[in-house]
């Protein structure tokens, strides 16, 4: 496997499920990232991880909880979501955080909520 | 007014065309440049990166940014129907090490390429 790996790549959750999305680079980087990409709107950086640490928090509700527990694997926990969090969540990766430098993304999760 | 303004499209054009698309932005502070390709179904794939004013080519694509302008294009030459994607602009300013590299997007442009 090379790059930036997602799952699932699709995920349909009623309001009062609990589930997690699981992101996997396999490009030794140090920094990972989530964002958010709903239609006809700009991605939304979520949160920023750099060596396991969050580093950035964009004000995301408390109902998205983040988990980094190595520079390799990254998880967004999802508990009572609404309906306006339906959307293509993405995450990236990038050698570090701290320095300009470009970001690969992975095919990301398609959310739904009923 | 939105940081980086993108006109969503469609931007249809016939296979063999130029395909030009644009990004206008407001923050002066903006020194990274990049393009990302997405195909639907699929993430953002990077296409060009590029810090600074100037042109950068690779291959059939041509990245161009004017700072005095707060403008930056991306040119697609021979275009052929596979090119027929969103085409997303981003960019970032100067390392600060508390800022990192924040990405600020481009709302993306739909680009179809008939044969």
């Amino acid at each position: 496997e090379t790059g930036v790996t997602q799952t699932p790549r699709h995920l349909v959750m009623g309001m009062t499920n609990k589930k997690s999305l699981k992101c996997e680079q396999h490009l030794g980087h140090n920094a990972m990232y989530w964002y958010k990409q709903s239609a006809k709107k700009p991605l939304e950086l979520m949160f920023v991880y750099s060596l396991e640490e969050r580093v950035e928090n964009n004000s995301v509700p408390s109902r998205f909880s983040p988990e980094c527990p190595n520079s390799s694997h990254l998880f967004l926990h999802l508990h009572t979501l609404q309906p306006e969090d339906s959307a293509l969540y993405l995450c990236a990766s990038s050698q570090d955080w701290g320095q300009n430098q470009p970001q690969h993304f992975g095919d990301g999760t398609r959310l739904s909520i009923l | 007014q939105k940081e980086v303004e993108q006109d969503p499209g469609p931007l249809s054009v016939p296979e063999g065309a130029i395909v030009s698309l644009n990004c206008t932005y407001s923050n002066s502070a903006f020194q990274y440049f990049m393009w990302y390709r997405q195909y639907s179904r699929k993430g953002p794939e990077l296409l060009m990166y590029t810090y600074s004013s100037g042109n950068k080519e690779d291959g059939r694509f041509t990245a161009q940014v004017d700072k005095s302008s707060k403008y930056i294009s991306l040119f697609i030459r021979d275009s052929q129907p596979s090119d027929s994607a969103t085409y997303l602009c981003a960019m970032s300013a100067k390392e600060i090490k508390a800022a990192g590299n924040k990405l600020t997007f481009g709302g993306g442009t739909r680009v179809l390429v008939k044969p």
